[in-house]
């Protein structure tokens, strides 16, 4: 399978606790991109990495979260001390520098109980 | 205020007929791309169709084209001889650069429902 794959795709977890989520994106891409989704809206985004670099960060991406692409291949997001309202699915997509579109994973689904 | 606005929270069509879903956008930047994807209840975004705002003619790929009229800022994908497969969420987004870089900002959805 080439395409975006992440991990875990669910994770139950309790208020509090860390929580960490992986994707790896299609081989050629260059470029990933972390969203977050919550029940009936839209993705939002979260951060973008350009190989290792991390070009943008949203607002909603605050100090609990962290996120990492360390050799320009796969991607980590952190988020620390969860909190209910951290629940949602979290979605990871790649593209190539020369075309537009995004390929997203299947996403990661976090509940906190 | 809102960059895509995507009015109808859901819609019918009857299975082999033709749907149109909206989308209005936003942007003071005179070069975008419009993105049309499609969540399936897996949940996997699946990309559709892409208009380039200096692209002189619609977008069309196999069933799906996109009814670009810039004036109006509106960008409405029409799914012909719909399936009971296209059941699924349709989400309208754009990038304000224009090129190849940046996020994509999402609209909130419209759900589709195809009818035997």
């Amino acid at each position: 399978d080439t395409g975006v794959s992440q991990n875990p795709r669910h994770k139950i977890t309790k208020r509090g606790q860390n929580v960490t989520f992986r994707c790896d994106p299609i081989s050629e891409h260059n470029r990933l991109y972390w969203y977050r989704q919550t029940l009936g809206q839209g993705p939002e985004f979260l951060t973008y990495f350009q190989n290792e670099a991390q070009l943008e960060k949203s607002r909603l991406l605050s100090d609990r979260f962290s996120a990492e692409r360390p050799k320009g291949s796969f991607s980590t997001l952190e988020i620390q001390r969860t909190e209910q309202g951290d629940s949602a699915m979290y979605l990871c997509a790649s593209s190539h520098y020369r075309t537009g579109e995004l390929f997203f994973g299947e996403g990661s689904r976090l509940t906190v109980l | 205020a809102q960059k895509i606005t995507q009015t109808q929270p859901g819609m019918f069509v009857q299975e082999k007929e033709a749907v149109t879903l909206d989308c209005t956008y936003d942007t003071s930047d005179p070069s975008y791309g419009l993105f049309w994807y499609k969540q399936p209840s897996s949940g996997e975004m699946i990309f559709l169709i892409y208009q380039g705002s200096y692209d002189q003619q619609n977008a069309t790929e196999g069933r799906y084209s996109l009814n670009f009229q810039k004036a109006r800022k509106s960008a409405n994908l029409v799914i012909s001889a719909s399936q009971l497969g296209d059941s699924a969420m349709y989400f309208c987004a754009m990038r304000e650069t224009g090129g190849s870089q940046g996020n994509l900002i999402f609209g909130k959805g419209t759900k589709l429902s195809v009818k035997p």
